[in-house]
């Protein structure tokens, strides 16, 4: 069973904020939240991940709903090269990655 | 630093032949992987490895084989080439099993036919 429901595409004007939902509604206490993206036809790239706590890097921001069953990447400034396919991947640190069919992003210029 | 490099970039095989693609990390990484990427889909684990010496299935290994001789390196073999193997393959290391982040290389494009 798929652990995580991502939207199958969003639209972004350049510029403003992407906001990319995520319901994870089955989550463990154990298990964290990663976000990666695939840019076209490029391997995978990281972005960032959670366990319980908002977190914030260079690249994006995730927010983490109380109760953890849902969260939300938001890339605060988004540039046509973050036209991609954004996954949201939970899982234990020791596990292997899942990938499901994420979103793909469209920011329009 | 290079990061995690694939040969070839793209490969036309005919149903039934063999090849074997090579992946190369110089991060000094313990785990490397393979997956495979069809149309529309994420990401499918075939195999991976631990370290070097030892080889594990993933979710999809049949039709595939691995071997991780040197610690930098992991081969991925395709013995007897099928059109259902036609898929873009990407390689990944990691430092650990607690690692955060999978460094992906740039994929290869392999079409049987």
């Amino acid at each position: 069973d798929a652990k995580t429901t991502q939207p199958t595409s969003m639209d972004c004007a350049e510029g403003r904020a992407a906001n990319l939902p995520c319901n994870h509604s089955t989550i463990s206490g154990n298990e964290y939240v990663y976000w990666y993206r695939q840019i076209h036809s490029q391997g995978p790239q990281y972005i960032i991940h959670g366990l319980k706590n908002n977190e914030t890097n260079e690249m994006a921001s995730l927010i983490i709903t109380e109760d953890r069953k849902s969260s939300t990447l938001i890339l605060p400034h988004a540039t046509l090269r973050d036209t991609a396919v954004y996954y949201c991947i939970v899982r234990l640190r020791s596990e292997k990655l899942v990938f499901g069919k994420g979103t793909k992003l469209t920011v329009n210029p | 630093n290079a990061g995690v490099t694939q040969t070839p970039k793209f490969r036309v095989l005919k149903t039934g032949q063999s090849m074997t693609l090579l992946c190369a990390q110089d991060m000094n990484h313990e785990y490397m992987y393979w997956y495979r990427q069809d149309p529309g889909m994420g990401l499918r684990l075939i195999h991976y490895s631990v370290g070097e010496g030892t080889t594990a299935k993933g979710e999809v290994p049949d039709g595939y084989n691995v071997s991780r001789l040197k610690k930098q390196n992991f081969l991925l073999g395709l013995e007897s080439a099928a059109p259902s193997q036609t898929s873009v393959y990407f390689c990944a290391s990691s430092s650990g099993p607690s690692s955060y982040e999978q460094y992906f290389g740039p994929g290869t494009r392999l079409t049987v036919t």
